[in-house]
């Protein structure tokens, strides 16, 4: 089974900078992949999908880019709201694989 | 509104069985397929079953293929999830999702907590 590695675990960053996390497949996915954003207590919500496609409603701050193997989501000028966990996910093909996260922090 | 709620979680022990159900509304429930995705206590997603609309279509992840059964109703609205022979590893909140496309989940209900323990 296709394995993602989300990089780095954790970062804390200030409203205002730019951010970027990564997730590796461990063989090629093309461009299935998605991304979510998950705050404590709530449910997952959909940022990104097939790698670069910005769900409704999602802000333009949020972007995403890869194909094959390596893909990034980048957040331009942070915001407060945007303190999270960030989740990727092999999409397409079962299964459908999840990456165990990237925690995102506001100083 | 598109709105999902899931209910059936609780305390079971090992080897035992439980049914989650997910009441779905707020769209057309029989033009989607629809997934269950858990979350253990203080860990990552992990996505668990798969039904496509008309349930010709069913795909499971390999830690809970021949344990659990998804299902759904589409008179009820109503998607299910039959889970037997429960480890402890599978305590989590188990979310029920809407599937947007293939493979990725536009709408989640809140989740039902599953715990197994003796």
């Amino acid at each position: 089974n296709i394995v993602m590695t989300q990089s780095p675990k954790s970062m804390s960053i200030s409203v205002g900078d730019r951010v970027t996390m990564n997730c590796k497949a461990s063989q090629n996915v093309y461009n299935n992949i998605a991304w979510y954003q998950q705050k404590p207590g709530q449910s997952p919500k959909l940022l990104i999908y097939y790698a670069s496609n910005r769900y409704n409603g999602v802000p333009d701050r949020f972007t995403g880019s890869g194909y094959g193997t390596d893909f990034t989501l980048t957040i331009n000028s942070v915001q407060a709201e945007d303190a999270a966990f960030y989740y990727c996910q092999r999409i397409y093909n079962s299964p459908y694989t999840f990456g165990a996260g990237t925690k995102l922090e506001l100083k | 509104e598109v709105q999902l709620v899931e209910s059936g979680g609780g305390l079971v022990q090992p080897g035992r069985s439980l049914k989650l159900s997910c009441v779905a509304s707020g769209f057309t429930f029989s033009n989607y397929g629809m997934n269950w995705i858990r979350q253990a206590p203080g860990k990552g997603l992990e996505w668990v079953a798969y039904i496509s609309s008309g349930s010709s279509y069913i795909y499971y992840a390999e830690t809970v293929k021949g344990r659990f059964t998804i299902s759904r109703d589409n008179a009820k609205n109503t998607l299910y999830l039959q889970m037997t022979s429960l480890r402890s590893e599978d305590t989590a909140l188990y979310y029920c999702a809407r599937g947007a496309g293939m493979g990725y989940f536009d709408f989640w209900g809140p989740g039902t907590m599953v715990t197994v323990s003796s």
